[in-house]
């Protein structure tokens, strides 16, 4: 079983429409969960941090649920340039804080 | 101010060949990390550096990759003997301090794409 399992996608969705992504973590004892975001051929990016009481930043929310090992993330109102693929990062503790384990992604792609 | 810059941005090698690829990581950054990212894949830790600390290699998946980083600042990863499966994106990324109190945040370079044919 992988380390961090996403749904790879694509998801195809309008402008404006409202897209969730899903991940599963499979270390009980990791403490930190992120988003990151990566544009094709380019570098990963932070998009969020996320906290227990999950998190809103504008558009985006971030759900953590603990008991389930499982992180979200909702988009509402998409813009083309969500057009994307999203990371779902978590870290490895016990062994290190510092290593990150990221999930394979997801791609979404907004039409016009 | 500048992010984090790498070299060489694309690579091109014979089987067999070594190959060391450099990274400037972000002024005062004291944590530095090596991912490679292949195709459709996600990012896999390779080695990370903090301060005068000894790096932790754990990630590195053979003999064949080495990384050193001088003076706590500069980094260069070294493949010898390439085979084909080492060919990805490699990814350095540095962080403010090791994970404590929101200096955690990896900041990412964008990558040296290496093609071992």
């Amino acid at each position: 079983r992988k380390e961090v399992e996403q749904d790879p996608g694509p998801f195809n969705v309008p402008e404006g429409a409202t897209v969730a992504f899903n991940c599963t973590y499979s270390n009980s004892a990791s403490q930190s969960f992120f988003w990151y975001r990566q544009d094709c051929r380019k570098e990963p990016k932070l998009l969020m941090s996320v906290y227990s009481s999950g998190n809103e930043d504008g558009r985006f929310t971030a759900q953590l649920n603990r008991a389930s090992q499982y992180i979200s993330l909702l988009i509402r109102d998409s813009k083309l340039s969500d057009s994307a693929t999203y990371l779902c990062v978590v870290n490895a503790l016990p062994d290190s804080s510092y290593k990150l384990i990221f999930g394979s992604g997801t791609r979404l792609l907004v039409r016009p | 101010g500048a992010g984090v810059s790498q070299s060489p941005s694309n690579k091109v090698t014979e089987k067999g060949k070594d190959v060391e690829l450099r990274c400037d990581p972000i002024s005062g950054h004291t944590a530095l990390y090596w991912y490679r990212q292949s195709l459709g894949q996600g990012l896999e830790f390779l080695i990370y550096f903090q301060g005068n600390s000894a790096p932790d290699k754990s990630g590195l998946p053979s003999d064949r990759f080495s990384a050193e980083r001088t003076g706590g600042s500069v980094s260069t990863l070294t493949i010898q003997r390439t085979q084909q499966e080492d060919s990805a994106v490699y990814l350095c990324a540095s962080s403010l301090g090791p994970p404590s109190g929101g200096q955690e945040t990896q900041y990412f370079g964008p990558g040296t794409r290496l093609l071992v044919l």
